[in-house]
């Protein structure tokens, strides 16, 4: 069964673009959660999908959004990206919601200049 | 507040060497605790979890983890390291129902002599 796969690997933006970011859970999984990880801020939660609806979100500012697809396929985006926003964002799928085993993906490494 | 402390930026040990990681949490109720490992430019690899039952829980890779309720503890340990077991740990809780968000510990970075 193949794991979590997120696309783009990596990407550069400029200050106040926006970004789009792509994960594909395990084949089954319902449940998409992303978590953003910093060499400063360590890994922290941003926001958990299931049956594409929003049920919990991290502490990040309105500029980070998401949406889950009835495939269950996951979406992020960041508007007006800032040069803090720079990180490895990775997606975690799980089979379903609430205290389950999430299984990650290799991220995505955004570089915003 | 809940919290994960990984006391332990930075480990070295020598190949063949135990190696015992630590991790103390803080959390209102009973949490489910994992141990992940994670590669350079690599995600995260679950190593190990605990839900509940037997507090001596088997991994991959001849990981094993001890939950102790009353340290809120639940440390990493494996007797014998291998030089591809270099890599950074991070320990993590949930909760035990309702969301998938996990907190996680700021990592212990472990490197092998050989």
């Amino acid at each position: 069964k193949a794991g979590v796969t997120q696309t783009p690997r990596y990407l550069i933006k400029t200050r106040g673009q926006q970004v789009t970011l792509s994960c594909s859970p395990i084949s089954g999984h319902r449940s998409v959660s992303w978590y953003q990880q910093t060499p400063g801020q360590g890994l922290q939660f941003l926001f958990e999908y299931f049956s594409e609806t929003q049920r919990n979100k991290g502490n990040f500012p309105g500029r980070f959004s998401g949406r889950q697809f009835s495939n269950s396929r996951s979406e992020m985006n960041v508007s007006t990206l800032e040069l803090g926003d720079s990180a490895l964002y990775l997606c975690a799928s799980s089979l379903e919601a609430g205290g389950s085993e999430q299984f990650f993906g290799p991220g995505t490494r955004l570089t915003v200049l | 507040a809940q919290s994960v402390t990984q006391p332990d930026i930075h480990i070295t040990v020598s190949e063949g060497a135990s190696l015992e990681l630590r991790c103390n949490y803080s959390y209102g109720a009973t949490p489910y605790l994992f141990w992940y490992v994670q590669s350079p430019g690599q995600g995260l690899q679950l190593l190990l979890k605990y839900f509940s039952g037997d507090t001596l829980v088997q991994g991959i890779k001849g990981f094993e983890a001890e939950f102790k309720r009353s340290q809120s503890s639940f440390n990493l340990r494996k007797p014998s390291v291998h030089w591809s077991d270099a890599a950074e740990y991070f320990c993590a809780v949930g909760p035990s129902g309702g969301y998938n968000k996990l907190i996680f510990g700021a990592g212990t970075r472990l490197a092998v002599h050989p």
